[in-house]
């Protein structure tokens, strides 16, 4: 089965400061991630994906995350903060049939001017 | 861009009403998937479609939901007898995989059940 687990629901950091959101996930087989943000009244855009590439994947607006199969992590990371970038991020799982996707239950980003 | 486009954007009915939300995926795209998330929830999986069927459900899918792509461009999402918790944001998706194994997400209908 597969499944993700996202750990803090909220997240507070001030602006300019490292961005750290957490993702664990359980995959029977290798398994895609992706990092999806949703702004207020918005749908879900893509940040970045994995698809068993690289395993320090870039993404849009400046963030990156690294694929950890030791640590099972996918941990979503960006160097300085902006107050754009406050939103709902959401981490997910599939398999490479296509099918369905797996989400965590979201980090909500507050950025402290 | 192309993007996957949904109407309306918010919705209120009486609950037993029947509801049809409806879909515009990205043209090329063969698969199309729809998703829900109540209110302070996760994004829930309900149903993906390819190739004119269902190819995957989940056990939130029962019988009172039903999905259709009535055309070539349409796809559309039926709720038979809403219910007070069929209250939620309703995301459809596209994909064009196996070329690509993200999904585009439309803004989402807000679905309000009274």
């Amino acid at each position: 089965a597969q499944s993700v687990t996202q750990l803090g629901s909220h997240v507070s950091v001030s602006e300019g400061a490292l961005v750290l959101l957490r993702c664990n996930y359980s995959s029977s087989v290798p398994p895609y991630l992706f990092w999806y943000v949703q702004y207020p009244n918005q749908g879900l855009q893509l940040l970045l994906k994995y698809t068993s590439a690289a395993t320090l994947v870039k993404g849009i607006n400046g963030f990156e995350a690294e694929f950890k199969k030791s640590e099972t992590s996918f941990h979503l990371t960006k160097p300085s903060a902006h107050m754009s970038d406050a939103a709902e991020y959401f981490c997910a799982v599939s398999l490479n049939t296509g099918n369905q996707f797996y989400f965590g239950t979201g980090t909500s980003l507050t950025v402290i001017p | 861009e192309p993007e996957v486009t949904q109407t309306p954007s918010h919705q209120v009915t009486q609950m037993g009403q029947e509801v049809i939300l409806r879909c515009v995926p990205i043209s090329n795209h063969l698969y199309f998937y729809w998703y829900r998330q109540i209110l302070g929830q996760k994004v829930e999986f309900l149903v993906s479609f390819y190739n004119n069927e269902i190819s995957e459900k989940s056990e939130i899918f029962d019988d009172q939901f039903s999905v259709e792509r009535p055309d070539g461009s349409n796809f559309t999402l039926k709720i038979r007898s809403t219910k007070l918790e069929d209250s939620a944001m309703y995301f459809c998706a596209s994909s064009d995989y196996p070329k690509n194994t993200d999904a585009f997400f439309g803004q989402g209908t807000r679905l309000t059940v009274v």
